[in-house]
């Protein structure tokens, strides 16, 4: 069975760094066409894709964020993490993990964490 | 950045309906086009893939169809159950995009 998990802060300050982790099981981060992407949604917004690590090592990242984002990936922990550096108001949202399946659609999401982004 | 635009952005329907909900793409995406269902409070749950091919678990109402910038998504025989949210998401380049929502009443 495929689980992703989300952890991390619930309430993070203006200009903080938010650091999530994203726990996964019953799958490979090896295999081939495999991958972790991080997607937001902001209350009552639809879902914005923010990264992804690819089977490869490969990242990719959504380039409005203009280099805030880190993703990196933690083998002998199944885990990935990202990191969003600066934050503001506009980062209030509801953070997921999702496994990324060849040729690219997200078939298994955590339960997603929110974020709130307040001083 | 591919641009979806999805329509309507919401519907009102009874169960037996048939609806259908349309994403349009700002350029070409070949069939790289996936469909989601999202219930308040809930993540969202993929129901198609690659535009036509329908992920395990999904009932056979659902369908998918088209190519290139156009896309369809349909639900035949409407279930009490099928009310939420649905969205349109690119696979086809970085960065991968959703359209804006469709929300389904019934």
């Amino acid at each position: 069975q495929v689980t992703l998990e989300e952890s991390g802060p619930t309430l993070v300050k203006p200009t903080q760094t938010l650091a999530l982790t994203c726990t996964f099981s019953g799958f490979s981060l090896s295999t081939s066409g495999m991958g972790v992407a991080w997607i937001r949604q902001p209350p009552g917004k639809a879902p914005e894709w923010l990264a992804v690590f690819y089977w490869d090592d490969d990242r990719r990242y959504i380039p409005s964020l203009g280099g805030r984002l880190t993703i990196t990936k933690d083998t002998s922990k199944n885990q990935v993490a990202l990191t969003l550096t600066n934050v503001g108001p506009e980062d209030t949202a509801t953070y997921y993990c999702a496994r990324r399946h060849r040729p690219g659609y997200f078939d298994v999401w955590g339960r997603g964490i929110l974020v709130t982004v307040s001083s | 950045d591919i641009q979806l635009t999805q329509s309507p952005s919401s519907l009102s329907a009874s169960a037996g309906d048939t609806v259908t909900i349309t994403c349009r793409a700002s350029q070409h995406i070949s069939n790289h086009l996936n469909w989601y269902q999202q219930k308040p409070g809930a993540a969202p749950r993929l129901l198609m893939y690659v535009a036509s091919s329908r992920f395990s678990g999904v009932p056979s109402r659902f369908s998918g169809s088209g190519i290139g910038a156009h896309f369809t998504l349909t639900i035949s025989s409407l279930q009490p159950e099928d009310f939420g949210t649905y969205y349109c998401h690119q696979s086809y380049t970085s960065p991968y995009t959703f359209g804006q929502g469709t929300r389904l009443e019934t």
